[in-house]
């Protein structure tokens, strides 16, 4: 079964330091989406992705995240200057367009440390 | 403001036994609701979606009904198994802002005992 797939598993970075974050979602999905969950706490949508631009963000979503697909397949998140409070699993997840209304299919994470 | 609740304790049951899992919100009118499961360090994966003018969806062992006048959604495993241990999320989705971005619960964490 297609799925969806994030590299790293584990990023280490230096507070201040921009990371960027990747994801493959499932090749025929339309709809791209990025949630975070911060250890022991719920998952939290952060930016949903369609035909290009952003459809909807969070107020977590500030001036410091950006999202990008660059090339039709990688689906990227890039955080510019990072914050202590960024440490937390990042997920993405990815959604196929019918008529019918589909679920997201989640990767399984990247385990974002700030120092 | 929008709120979901699922019990926040953990949920012990004997294997063979049925688990029933709440999930109770408030200030939201979802279109959607879909429930997900999750396991230590690994992201959710999707289980059922139930739309607001379904009662009751089944898939295998799965059961979720959906009460939009209470307010509620129930999820039951039934025939309950060691290997349906994990967190389970339930997640509201109510078509807003075109994205239709989930709004998850903090889940309630299964263990099914031998």
């Amino acid at each position: 079964e297609p799925e969806v797939t994030q590299t790293p598993s584990h990023q280490v970075t230096q507070m201040g330091q921009e990371v960027i974050l990747r994801c493959v979602p499932i090749s025929n999905h339309l709809y791209f989406y990025w949630y975070r969950q911060i250890l022991g706490q719920k998952v939290e949508f952060l930016v949903s992705f369609y035909n290009n631009e952003i459809s909807e963000k969070s107020e977590i979503f500030d001036d410091q995240f950006s999202v990008e697909r660059p090339d039709g397949s990688n689906f990227t998140l890039k955080i510019r200057s990072t914050k202590l409070e960024d440490s937390a699993m990042y997920f993405c997840a990815s959604r196929a367009s019918t008529g019918k209304r589909q679920p997201q299919h989640f990767g399984d994470g990247t385990r974002l440390s700030i120092l | 403001s929008q709120k979901i609740e699922q019990n926040s304790e953990a949920l012990n049951i004997q294997e063979g036994k049925t688990a029933t899992l709440t999930c109770n919100y408030t200030n939201y009118s979802p279109a959607y609701l879909q429930w997900y499961r999750q396991d230590p360090g690994r992201g959710p994966v999707f289980l059922l979606l139930i739309r607001e003018n379904e009662k009751e969806k089944r898939k295998e062992r799965l059961k979720v009904t959906f009460d939009t006048t209470l307010k509620q959604s129930l999820f039951h495993i039934t025939a309950s198994q060691p290997a349906d241990s994990a967190t389970y999320l339930c997640a509201l989705d109510g078509l807003t802002g075109g994205g239709n971005k989930l709004t998850f619960g903090t889940g309630t964490q299964l263990k099914v005992e031998l």
